[in-house]
């Protein structure tokens, strides 16, 4: 297991709402990054937290928001949802510093699906 | 142009088997490549890195060449348990988690007995 724990495993929206995802970083990690995923495709960069910070943000809508708390947890918040919103979200934390290694450690995700 | 691209397969091969899978990216300044393997309905795990002079971890190879922008992966006598979807990924910074990796589609491996 990675340390990586997210919440909730799985979630079922209708059109227009909002929703939460959360994510708890594995031990240690100081950088918090946020893929979406649909069916059949590669994660997509939606944007990454460090040191609470949001450091870099993927073509996503400003309906797609985040922050990243003292304890380097993350949330990611979606309003306004759409169906093209049906999707595998993934947290992933890292270690950025000397030590890091480039590796991303991700959790199992949140799926999300849009009615 | 998509920052990475892979061919989406599947690939069904015998176990024993040797397949290969290859994958381009557009970014000449990108620095650090990696291959994820992703089991179904699963979260993405690192398989290796790649490095500029190719690398072998067990079963596995991977090679890189930077003039074509071109990166490979060799798994040697397949497994049942390397059925699964590899996911190329490549970062513009070298040993550095900050910003975005840039994945590929995947492609998907199904070995059967």
């Amino acid at each position: 297991e990675t340390g990586v724990t997210q919440s909730p495993t799985h979630l079922i929206k209708t059109r227009g709402q909002q929703v939460t995802l959360r994510c708890s970083s594995q031990s240690g990690h100081n950088t918090v990054s946020w893929y979406q995923q649909a069916l059949g495709q590669g994660p997509q960069f939606i944007f990454q937290y460090y040191r609470e910070e949001e450091n870099g943000r993927g073509n996503f809508p400003p309906r797609f928001s985040g922050l990243q708390f003292p304890n380097y947890s993350s949330e990611l918040n979606v309003n306004a949802l759409e169906l093209d919103d049906s999707a595998l979200y993934l947290c992933a934390s890292s270690l950025e510093g000397l030590e890091s290694t480039g590796e991303l450690f991700f959790g199992e995700g949140s799926r999300l699906t849009v009615l | 142009r998509k920052e990475v691209e892979q061919d989406p397969g599947p690939f069904n091969v015998p176990e024993g088997a040797t397949v290969a899978f290859n994958c381009t990216y557009s970014n000449s300044a990108s620095q650090s490549f990696f291959w994820y393997r992703q089991d179904c309905r699963k979260e993405p795990k690192l398989l290796m890195s790649v490095y500029s002079s190719g690398n072998e971890d067990g079963r596995f190879t991977a090679q890189l060449n930077r003039a074509s922008q071109y990166i490979s992966l060799l798994i040697r006598d397949s497994k049942l348990s390397d059925s699964a979807t590899y996911l190329c990924v490549v970062n513009p910074d070298r040993g550095s988690t900050l910003g975005r990796l840039y994945f590929g589609r995947g492609t998907q491996l199904t070995v059967w007995p």
